[in-house]
């Protein structure tokens, strides 16, 4: 079976700091890693994804995130924090084809970008 | 890439009413879709995915039901809302490279 983690609830970090949101997942074979982004009553945007290659993965708005197969983690980071990257995001999990036709999503974790 | 929409955007309905949500995708062909709900803005739960035309599979035992009439349209019914139903309701179409498109959603609330 295939399971994704989200630590941290919440992240808070001050406008032009770096950031770090963390994941960590669960699969029998390779993986496919995603994350996403959502705002308040809108649907999840995709940032991300990570599915063979380099192990950093860059996506939109200045988000990238690096995938750690030994520590079976995929944090998504940002150098400089922007008030408006406040949301809720959700790392999600596929398992390799032949596994199941559905991703399983992390229970989120909320940005706050402090001015 | 994909634009799917939902509607309505919200809908205020007393328990024991029906339910009808409508799904539909513009941009790709036969894709795999999905519904979601969302409680309390957190995780999302997967109610129901379709492979294809009239194929239908149930994630979670409850008063919900799907169906998929056409390639790129799905529907979320209910013959009798519960307020348990409340929540927010998210329709999501995967292409073949994986990715996740989201709708817009549905605010549900019963009372």
């Amino acid at each position: 079976a295939q399971s994704v983690a989200q630590p941290e609830d919440q992240v808070n970090v001050a406008e032009g700091n770096p950031l770090t949101v963390k994941c960590t997942y669960s699969v029998s074979g390779n993986p496919y890693l995603f994350w996403y982004v959502q705002y308040p009553n809108r649907g999840l945007q995709f940032l991300l994804k990570y599915i063979t290659g380099d192990n950093l993965v860059k996506g939109s708005y200045g988000f990238e995130a690096e995938f750690n197969k030994s520590q079976t983690s995929f944090h998504l980071k940002k150098p400089s924090a922007l008030v408006s990257d406040s949301a809720l995001y959700f790392c999600a999990v596929r398992d390799r084809p032949g596994g199941y036709q559905k991703v399983t999503f992390g229970t989120g974790t909320k940005l706050q970008v402090i001015p | 890439s994909q634009t799917i929409h939902q509607w309505p955007a919200t809908l205020v309905q007393p328990v024991g009413s029906p339910l009808s949500l409508e799904c539909t995708v513009e941009g790709t062909s036969n894709p795999n879709l999905y519904w979601y709900r969302q409680a309390a803005g957190r995780g999302l739960q997967l109610l129901f995915y379709s492979v294809g035309i009239g194929q239908i599979s149930s994630e979670v035992p409850q008063n919900l039901s799907a169906s998929r009439p056409q390639d790129r349209q799905f529907i979320l019914s209910s013959k009798k809302l519960l307020l348990s139903d409340s929540g927010f309701y998210l329709c999501a179409s995967r292409d073949r490279d994986d990715t996740q498109y989201f709708g817009p959603g549905t605010r549900l609330t019963v009372l």
